[in-house]
């Protein structure tokens, strides 16, 4: 069974810091994926960042990048110069290649103070 | 604006009574995914079906059903609610092989 952790339901950081959301997995899955979905306070769930795991480079878009080691099952958000618009919850998942179901972790709330 | 359309975007209800969301997934996904938020918590896989076959099962209670008709969209049914079945009702599709889900702007149920 897959299961995704989140250790921090809460963080802060000041405007136009840099802040790391940290993320463990475990998976029996050779190849899988892993991602950071945001929930700002419309509800709706935006995807962040994806990792192929048979990927040896981090993954980068934009402010966000991760940090993916994969002996260690840890998937780090990084999100560099916070915005005010990046307050949410971001929430980690994983999930096997093929159209397979994602298991979400617990999440954690971030707050941007200006 | 993700292609995954959920109806209703909100809905109250009675405990006792039963009620239908519905989803339709972006053009040419064949998998359907249905997920439970509850208030402030992460989101619970209920149960996904792909090209109207039921593919993978969570941990949806006996009295929520689902199906996926041959025109893709799918059905969430909820029946018997209780106070607890309040929560947002997420449905997600998916067509591809790296595994993204993209989500509906979910349903959000509130029994009293």
């Amino acid at each position: 069974a897959q299961t995704v952790t989140q250790s921090q339901p809460e963080m802060s950081v000041q405007e136009a810091e840099t802040v790391t959301l940290s993320c463990t997995y475990d998976t029996s899955e050779s190849d899988y994926y892993l991602f950071w979905y945001k929930q700002p306070p419309s509800r709706q769930m935006i995807l962040v960042i994806r990792q192929e795991a048979y990927k040896q480079q981090n993954a980068t878009e934009n402010r966000f990048s991760v940090n993916f080691q994969k002996a260690a099952k840890s998937f780090s958000l990084k999100i560099s110069d916070s915005q005010l618009g990046d307050a949410a919850m971001y929430f980690c998942a994983s999930g096997p290649a093929g159209a397979q179901k994602l298991v979400f972790g617990q999440g954690t709330r971030l707050t941007i103070n200006p | 604006d993700s292609g995954v359309t959920q109806t209703p975007k909100h809905l109250i209800t009675a405990t006792g009574q039963r009620v239908t969301l519905r989803c339709s997934p972006r053009s040419g996904d064949l998998s359907v995914y249905w997920y439970q938020q509850s208030l402030d918590q992460g989101l619970q896989f209920l149960i996904q079906y792909y090209n109207g076959e039921e593919r993978a099962k969570g941990n949806i209670l006996e009295r929520f059903s689902a199906q996926q008709f041959p025109d893709l969209h799918s059905e969430l049914n909820l029946s018997s609610l209780e106070l607890g079945d309040s929560a947002l009702y997420f449905c997600a599709s998916s067509g591809t092989i790296t595994g993204e889900l993209f989500f509906g702007e979910g349903s959000r149920l509130t029994v009293l």
